[in-house]
């Protein structure tokens, strides 16, 4: 599996636009990118997948340029709710378990 | 709410004992994770099923560790001979099959095991 490097922590306030890269430079040809939200005591939680150019849900965005060596996860306008910590994964076309790294701890604040 | 549930959320227990946890996974997922998370890191894999078979077991699944699917719903994770390491929170995931879909995963609130 391809693996991924991404800011440790990242402060923000709120209303602010947070954007978070993920550097994966051995990705494979089939693999999706995928970002996970997990609060503390709680379970990750999806919030979007792309394979190539622009993804965009009611929750974020998700930026991959063309050589796919990197992503962008974007979170519009933050609340306090979105401090959380937020995994990068790259896979899924060929594997099935999700392999976490360290992820990035954001902070909101007020 | 039709999300992915575990029973217990919390138990503790003494070492040498044996614990079973259950997950209930979204009806219509035929594939079905388990995974351990100690704390300040991410998730861990150990296994997974699709239906009732149990396709990929980690290394970090000892022999003390089994988990079953029966009938391709809900499944149990049993832990035998508790060890004080074993203490984390152990987390049920579950998606569909397919390129890409089996990275949708949807957790539940996981389970978390105290060894004293």
């Amino acid at each position: 599996l391809a693996k991924t490097t991404q800011p440790i922590s990242m402060d923000s306030y709120e209303g602010q636009e947070v954007n978070i890269t993920c550097s994966h430079n051995n990705i494979a040809t089939n693999d999706y990118i995928t970002w996970y939200q997990q609060f503390p005591s709680q379970g990750p939680r999806f919030i979007i997948q792309g394979y190539k150019t622009k993804v965009t849900n009611e929750v974020a965005s998700l930026f991959i340029p063309a050589d796919r060596k990197s992503s962008t996860l974007s979170l519009p306008r933050v609340s306090l709710s979105d401090t959380a910590v937020y995994y990068c994964l790259v896979g899924g076309a060929a594997g099935n378990k999700l392999t976490f790294g360290g992820g990035t701890r954001v902070l909101v604040k007020p | 709410d039709t999300g992915v549930s575990q029973d217990p959320r919390h138990k503790i227990t003494k070492r040498g004992q044996n614990v079973t946890f259950r997950c209930d996974p979204i009806s219509e997922h035929n594939r079905l994770y388990w995974y351990r998370q100690t704390l300040g890191q991410g998730p861990e894999f150990l296994t997974y099923f699709q239906n009732e078979a149990q396709l990929e077991k980690s290394r970090l699944l000892s022999d003390r560790f089994s988990a079953e699917r029966p009938k391709g719903s809900f499944s149990t994770l049993e832990i035998q001979r508790t060890e004080q390491g074993d203490s984390a929170m152990y987390l049920c995931a579950s998606s569909l099959a397919g390129a890409g879909r089996s990275y949708e995963q949807y957790f539940g609130p996981g389970t978390r095991l105290t060894v004293t």
